[in-house]
């Protein structure tokens, strides 16, 4: 069974920090994916991470991808209110399907 | 930009009703997603279909769901009997490539069921 992990469940932050939002997952996959959903709203696509060592980044988030490790983080920096919300990595694996494999998400809450 | 959408917005049902939910597609995709999230869960594979065929399903999907593309833009989800536990908001998606390339699945706005 495929399995993904994220910590924390849960992340308080005040304006204007850096946190990092981890993501580990059970099975060998070169591809990754974070999405963002605001309450009540859709998942909305933020970064495809699809080889060892990929990065990238999109203004104050930057999301990096260790297929050897099985980890993938979201580094969030000098974070805005905008941030607020709740941020799921997915895993899909040629081994399972075309289906994606969600962590239970990271609620995000910047604090001004 | 193309999006996927999906209809009703909101479905309230009495249990042991039948309910469908719809979904368009974006146009040039050739893969489709149901996945369902249970407030303040995780989002849970429902199926996948592919060439008017079930590809995957998962143990969620029991007797009690049916999927179909009746036409050239629409797919659907059935749930012939719904029970007090398939309250969920239900997302469709879809994707145009399968792994192993990029399978970004774009997401729909959600029907959020709720059965009473």
């Amino acid at each position: 069974e495929l399995k993904v992990e994220q910590n924390p469940l849960f992340l308080s932050m005040q304006e204007g920090k850096n946190y990092t939002i981890y993501c580990n997952y059970s099975t060998t996959s070169d591809r990754l994916y974070w999405y963002r959903q605001d309450p009540g709203k859709s998942l909305e696509s933020l970064f495809v991470l699809l080889s060892n060592g990929a990065v990238k980044q999109e203004g104050r988030l930057m999301a990096s991808l260790d297929t050897k490790a099985r980890l993938s983080t979201l580094h969030i920096t000098a974070a805005v209110h905008d941030l607020s919300a709740t941020y799921f990595c997915a895993v899909d694996s040629m081994e399972y399907g075309n289906k994606l494999v969600f962590g239970a998400g990271t609620i995000l809450r910047v604090k001004s | 930009e193309p999006e996927v959408t999906q209809t009703p917005s909101h479905q309230v049902t009495q249990m042991g009703q039948e309910v469908i939910l719809r979904c368009v597609p974006i146009s040039n995709h050739l893969y489709f997603y149901w996945y369902r999230q249970i407030l303040g869960q995780k989002v849970e594979f429902l199926v996948s279909f592919y060439n008017n065929e079930i590809s995957e399903k998962s143990e969620i999907f029991d007797d009690q769901f049916s999927v179909e593309r009746p036409d050239g833009s629409n797919f659907t989800l059935k749930i012939r009997s719904t029970k007090l536990e398939d309250s969920a908001m239900y997302f469709c998606a879809s994707s145009d490539l399968p792994v192993p390339r990029v399978n970004e699945q774009f997401f729909g706005p959600g029907t959020r069921l709720t059965v009473l």
